[in-house]
């Protein structure tokens, strides 16, 4: 069936690094993106999103990249600190109008000093 | 900023017991959700509503009834609590583009 994955479930970097997190999708109709960082014991907290008529967005120290073609969608931290260590998940709005957003199982990133 | 708030962040109950898990936000937001958390799975649907008194099924509703009487609360009722219930409860509030999400129930059944 349809659905958002994760192509690693754990990630460690070095302090300092650039980390990339990468999403996998497979429903074409999805027109929105977001990626969402969850500490330890707390709910998930927005990141960055994503519409699907971009191919890039920057935050602050996050940048997402979508390519639609192969509906790959990746989150990229630079200069990766220890208050970065999280579990990642993207999400996708189920598109056609729909604001139903559907997970991947994540990604634990860990950053050692 | 948002914010979504839940009214406990760990409760114990016993195999049987009715239980209900509130919700509230403060954004006026229409749209409002129930997921569950394991280990390996990610977060997965349970109901959601779209308005008030409105509720739809998600993905995994089974064993779960919600209730929505006002805009700003979201409520997740388990009628007979089982074991295989026990698990994380994340509720979340959107305006139609990204959810904001609440800091969880962490619910175990014994």
């Amino acid at each position: 069936g349809e659905s958002v994955g994760l192509h690693l479930p754990t990630l460690s970097v070095q302090e300092g690094d650039n980390s990339i997190i990468n999403c996998a999708y497979s429903n074409s109709a999805s027109d929105y993106f977001i990626w969402y960082k969850q500490e330890s014991g707390k709910g998930p907290q927005f990141i960055i999103d994503i519409r699907s008529n971009m191919d890039k967005r920057q935050g602050q120290r996050v940048t997402v990249l979508l390519n639609k073609t192969v509906k790959h969608l990746s989150l990229q931290i630079a200069a990766t600190q220890p208050g970065d260590s999280a579990v990642y998940f993207c999400a996708e709005n189920r598109g056609g109008g729909s604001y139903i957003p559907t997970f991947g199982r994540g990604t634990s990133l860990i950053v050692h000093p | 900023d948002v914010k979504v708030t839940q009214s406990s962040r760990y409760l114990v109950k016993r195999t049987g017991e009715k239980v209900f898990l509130e919700c509230v936000q403060d954004m006026d937001h229409e749209n409002m959700f129930w997921y569950r958390q394991d280990p390996g799975l990610g977060l997965r649907l349970i109901y959601f509503s779209y308005d008030v008194k409105m509720k739809e099924k998600g993905d995994i509703p089974e064993g779960y009834s919600v209730s929505r009487e006002k805009k700003e609360r979201f409520s997740l009722i388990l009628e007979s609590a089982s074991t295989n219930q026990t698990s994380m409860y994340l509720c979340a509030s959107s305006s139609g583009l990204a959810a904001f999400f609440g800091q969880g129930t962490r619910l175990t059944v014994v």
